[in-house]
């Protein structure tokens, strides 16, 4: 079991926003807000989407965007879009090069 | 452009050795972290641990302390996955990580990824 809590699936409608969820008492979530997300289609290779709890990559879509209150951080994702169904996967740096992964989330595109 | 290519697929048996590579081109393979995560079937990511080139300084997920071993090759800028005696539960895909640029707070590349499979 992870020490990253995500939903294990969240859906929305085309158009519309959904926000998931990380949960973890680890100090990259709550001290440091070093949560980086990443989105895994079938078969391919995660992406990075966000990195330090709110910045996004050269080349990401502004539709994406991270946040954090308290122990949990959120990505929120607008604007939905049928290329947006994925899993997508919170990940936590604690320092001296150790990461840790949530469980994962499941979005569906209705 | 940073490129991270990894080795075939494997289909071995409980018990046998295994290597797997990622090699790299693109950037200084020497001055840049590089880490290895794991993906079992229908499972989420697992990291699995990361190493420095320039001096083999290697760092493991308590998970994977002692069941693998990370290392790497300057001379062919390649970082290699090894077991010495495989179990049907490493049954698995394995991806190559490489942080970003400019800190190593996120993985920002990415190898194909090498599925492994150990069956009797």
């Amino acid at each position: 079991q992870s020490a990253l809590t995500q939903p294990a699936s969240v859906s929305g409608s085309s158009g519309q926003s959904i926000t998931m969820s990380c949960t973890g008492a680890t100090s990259g979530v709550g001290s440091y807000n070093l949560v980086s997300w990443y989105q895994q289609h079938p078969g391919k290779a995660p992406k990075l989407m966000i990195y330090e709890g709110t910045k996004r990559p050269s080349g990401v879509s502004n539709r994406f965007s991270g946040s954090k209150s308290g122990n949990t951080a959120s990505l929120t994702i607008s604007g939905l879009q049928t290329e947006d169904e994925a899993d997508y996967y919170c990940c936590s740096y604690e320092g001296t090069n150790i990461w840790v992964f949530g469980g994962g989330t499941k979005l569906t595109v209705l | 452009e940073v490129q991270l290519v990894q080795s075939g697929a494997e289909v071995k048996k409980p018990g046998e050795s295994l290597k797997i590579s990622c090699q790299v081109s693109g950037y200084s393979f020497s001055s840049y972290w590089i880490g290895w995560v794991r993906q079992m079937p229908g499972k989420g990511l697992e990291w699995m641990g990361i190493i420095y080139p320039s001096d083999s300084d290697a760092r493991y997920s308590p998970s994977f302390q002692g069941q693998v071993t990370i290392s790497a090759d300057e001379s062919t800028s390649t970082a290699c996955l090894q077991w010495s005696s495989l179990k049907a539960s490493d049954s698995a895909m394995y991806y190559c990580a490489r942080p970003r640029d400019d800190s190593n707070t996120a993985v920002a590349y990415w190898g194909q990824g090498t599925l492994v499979t150990v069956s009797s």
